[in-house]
């Protein structure tokens, strides 16, 4: 079982809909869960982070964290088409380094 | 804040040449940085832990004396690529946190490096 799983996408929306971004893990001693978005040929770029249960919003972005299900969501609201992302979804298991997801590719459609 | 500069962005080398990489964290002090690489339409895949005035502490099936780490201030690491193979083109990332707080790291633009 991979430490950090994301459905690998494309997940296609039409321009101003919801996408739901979705990830599990499997280190129940995990605290800390990101969200990153990453172009294509760029680095990636921090838009979420959240600690503790239930949902954080910022903006047009709410990440949702159930920790007893081992749960992390994304959900983006009014979708654009410069979204079009792979979306990475990180976890800290306490020692310092981020475990990535394999990433979810998200195409708004315009 | 927590701006990490990395240079260059894009390097073409020839086999068999090293290459070095540079990662900084231009407004915080980082005792610890990372080095990812990533292929194309894969995730990224933590190479190694640089630890300031330390050795790094490199992950599974990584070559430590391919790729050099040198941690040398809290604002600098760098890595570098010796004795460059084809095999080792990809895109390389660097990341750090300001210490002392569980932030989500900031992450450098990214190295492509391209071995000939």
């Amino acid at each position: 079982q991979k430490e950090v799983e994301q459905n690998s996408g494309p997940l296609s929306v039409p321009e101003g809909a919801i996408a739901s971004l979705n990830c599990t893990y499997s280190d129940r001693g995990s605290q800390s869960f990101f969200w990153y978005r990453q172009y294509s040929g760029k680095s990636p770029e921090l838009i979420m982070s959240i600690y503790s249960n239930g949902d954080k919003e910022d903006g047009r972005f709410t990440a949702q964290l159930n920790k007893a299900s081992q749960y992390v969501s994304l959900l983006i609201r009014d979708s654009q088409p410069s979204d079009s992302a792979t979306y990475l979804c990180a976890v800290n298991p306490g020692r310092r380094a981020l475990t990535f997801g394999s990433g979810t590719r998200l195409q708004v459609q315009p | 804040g927590a701006v990490v500069s990395q240079h260059p962005s894009r390097v073409i080398c020839k086999s068999g040449t090293s290459v070095k990489i540079e990662c900084r964290s231009l407004d915080f002090q980082a005792t610890t940085m990372f080095w990812y690489r990533q292929f194309p339409k894969k995730s990224l895949m933590l190479m190694a832990t640089s630890n300031e005035g330390s050795k790094a502490t490199y992950e599974q099936g990584v070559e430590k004396d391919k790729f050099l780490i040198n941690h040398a201030s809290l604002t600098l690491s760098t890595l570098t690529v010796t004795s460059a193979h084809p095999e080792d083109s990809s895109f390389y990332i660097c990341s750090a946190a300001p210490s002392g707080a569980d932030y989500g790291y900031t992450f450098g633009s990214g190295t492509r490096l391209t071995v000939v």
